[in-house]
């Protein structure tokens, strides 16, 4: 168990929604990541968060977005869904800010777009 | 920019065989380096670090020694065994812009059989 927690674990929905995937970082991090992993394309960094600030930002697109809350929790929002969005989601954390440490990974949040 | 370049899989050993998996990089700084690995419907998980050149990681019978010189930070195990069927993640993290950056390998999976 790495301590990090994503919800929901699997979403199934359609074309143009909007969906909210949720990550709870192991207890003492201050850093979150996501990353989007495809069978096409690997595992692709979308964006970070240290502390509620974004830090960096990957191949993430404009329908995308994220934000980091006070109690360090973060959250991922898809919106205008497409096909190509479908994809397995992951969260990560760190305990800071270090090329130093290693990230700890959720289980994931698999998302389907029917 | 910084890249991680793997073999391309997937591996496929019989039990006890000898495992490499190769992982070369290209980085700006002073990267650490990484072994992940990734069970079947699991995140990634932590197997090894290396933070500094010559430096040898080692967790679970797997090593890897960041070598500078040939830019290279392979992966070995001496005595495969089925439960070591996964993906496994080569991956370096370095400072940029004031924070941490980390760059993933595409993956390598690897099939055990007995």
């Amino acid at each position: 168990d790495s301590g990090v927690t994503q919800t929901p674990k699997h979403l199934i929905t359609a074309t143009g929604q909007r969906v909210t995937l949720r990550c709870s970082p192991r207890s003492g991090d201050l850093s979150v990541y996501w990353y989007q992993q495809s069978l096409d394309q690997g595992l692709q960094f979308l964006i970070q968060y240290y502390n509620g600030e974004e830090r960096a930002k990957g191949n993430i697109l404009e329908r995308f977005s994220a934000q980091q809350f006070p109690d360090l929790h973060s959250e991922l929002n898809l919106s205008s869904l497409e096909l190509g969005d479908s994809a397995l989601y992951f969260c990560a954390s760190s305990v800071e800010d270090s090329s130093l440490q290693p990230q700890h990974f959720g289980d994931g949040t698999r998302l389907s777009i029917l | 920019g910084d890249s991680v370049t793997q073999m391309e899989g997937p591996v496929t050993l019989s039990e006890e065989a000898f495992l490499t998996i190769n992982c070369t990089y290209t980085a700006t700084g002073y990267p650490s380096l990484f072994w992940y690995v990734q069970y079947p419907g699991e995140g990634l998980q932590l197997l090894l670090k290396a933070t500094k050149a010559d430096d040898k990681g080692s967790n679970k019978g797997f090593e890897a020694t960041y070598r500078k010189e040939t830019t290279s930070f392979h992966l070995e195990k001496g005595s495969v065994q089925v439960s070591d069927s996964a993906v496994y993640f080569c991956a370096l993290s370095d400072q940029s812009g004031g924070y941490q950056k980390v760059t993933f390998g595409t993956g390598t999976k690897l099939q055990v059989i007995p």
